[in-house]
């Protein structure tokens, strides 16, 4: 039974280009969050996506935006990429309702230059 | 806004040591998690607790929620190398919300 899968692993990406993201969720689970981690730093929610809509947001601009397919994959996408958007960005997957365990793929690291 | 402290925020011991590790917020959660993540991957869940003044027990490793449930720590008795890592605390917001609200982390560091 796989688990959170994410890709690319690692990236490079010039200001001001785009980026997506991919995740897959666990076997089973209807739920995807997305969360970056600044080095250093805890993960901080960016978006939580249910039945294919966005369910909740957190702290970030627009630039941020997803998407949930019907197979439950995810995709996260930023535009207009700043040198303070480099960070490891972690998709989580969960089984409906807050409550349920919700477990990380091992993420994306994204490096503005 | 909901936030949560964690310290201390680096710890570098020696094998067999004991050592606490403190997460504190303001605000109420209505469940809180403890998470584990090494280098290159995502975090790993620990253990989950609910009840205010619980106290979870994982071979060496004790978490306790405060009675208000407005903290948590966690301890680890005996501490050995591959306890090294990053350990972050997580709170389940009281208001319905989906989102985990995560410490700073605390980076451990275990000595042989």
């Amino acid at each position: 039974d796989a688990g959170v899968t994410q890709s690319p692993t690692h990236l490079i990406k010039t200001r001001g280009q785009q980026v997506t993201l991919r995740c897959s969720p666990k076997s089973g689970h209807d739920t995807v969050s997305w969360y970056q981690q600044a080095l250093g730093q805890g993960p901080q929610f960016i978006f939580q996506y249910y039945e294919e809509e966005e369910r909740q947001r957190g702290n970030f601009p627009d630039r941020f935006s997803g998407h949930q397919f019907p197979n439950y994959s995810s995709e996260l996408n930023v535009n207009a990429l700043l040198l303070g958007d480099s960070a490891l960005y972690l998709c989580a997957s969960s089984l409906g309702n807050s409550g349920n365990t919700i477990y990380f793929g091992e993420g994306s690291w994204l490096t503005v230059v | 806004t909901q936030l949560l402290e964690q310290s201390p925020q680096f710890l570098s011991i020696q094998e067999g040591e004991n050592l606490t590790v403190y997460c504190n917020s303001s605000s109420v959660f209505s469940s809180l998690q403890w998470y584990r993540q090494e280098p290159g991957e995502g975090p790993v869940l620990l253990v989950t607790v609910v009840t205010g003044g619980e106290v979870k027990k994982l071979k060496r490793l004790t978490f306790q929620f405060g009675d208000a449930r407005k903290d948590s720590s966690l301890h680890i008795t005996a501490a050995q190398p591959g306890d090294t890592g990053l350990y972050l605390c997580a709170g389940e917001g009281t208001d319905s919300s989906y989102k985990l609200i995560f410490g700073s982390g605390t980076r451990l560091l275990v000595r042989p």
